[in-house]
């Protein structure tokens, strides 16, 4: 069984912009959602993509964005970055969408924004 | 929506001692997990305990979902036991607590 692979594991990016991250699910889950932990906190919910779709979304602006692959795997895209985004970023892979099982996440995206 | 409260928010141990970390819910629970988070930031799956009693080794967790509670056991502590114990409710996505950070010292 392969677990939740993130990439890449660090990253330095300049204000305004643009980043992609990857993530690969858990084999056999469908669902995947995406996190941002800023220091010292807890991981805040950003979205959620289930069967390709996005289905849910946090409190976040409409330049965080995201795509999900036939084979479940799925991207975090950010424009028009901005110094608070400096934070870690935590794929959690499940099966079910929105059916609240067992999620299971990746090491992380430690972006740094200057 | 529902809001987490993790206490303590830190905690030092000697190594061996046993501690309790509690997850209070302003709502009733849904589906609990437990997390650890190691020092390079990767959450580790300790429990999933939408409700009663699970032990794995030297840890357990017991969830009262009615009274909006659950509580993590860490018996004998050890010094890789050190790290950030997050709780999390699932609603269709997980709602986390603020963690307690725990530090065990040899």
């Amino acid at each position: 069984e392969t677990g939740v692979t993130q990439s890449p594991t660090h990253l330095i990016k300049t204000r305004g912009q643009q980043v992609t991250l990857r993530c690969s699910s858990q084999s056999g889950h469908n669902t995947v959602s995406w996190y941002q932990q800023a220091l010292g906190q807890g991981p805040q919910f950003i979205f959620q993509y289930y069967r390709e779709e996005e289905n849910g979304r946090g409190n976040f602006p409409p330049r965080f964005s995201g795509l999900q692959f036939p084979n479940y795997s799925s991207e975090l895209n950010v424009n028009a970055l901005e110094l608070d985004d400096s934070a870690l970023y935590l794929c959690a892979s499940s099966l079910g969408g929105t059916a609240n099982t067992e999620a299971f996440f990746g090491q992380g995206t430690r972006l740094t924004v200057v | 929506g529902i809001q987490v409260e993790q206490s303590p928010p830190d905690l030092i141990l000697q190594e061996g001692a046993n501690s309790t970390l509690r997850c209070n819910f302003s709502d009733s629970v849904n589906n609990l997990q437990w997390f650890h988070q190691n020092p390079w930031g990767q959450l580790i799956n300790l429990f999933y305990i939408p409700s009663g009693t699970k032990q794995n080794g030297r840890l357990s967790a017991t969830t009262v979902a009615t009274e909006r509670y659950s509580l993590l056991y860490i018996s004998s502590s050890q010094t890789t036991d050190s790290g950030v114990y997050f709780c999390a409710d699932s609603r269709g996505k997980l709602i986390f607590g603020q963690g307690t950070e725990l530090s065990v010292k040899p």
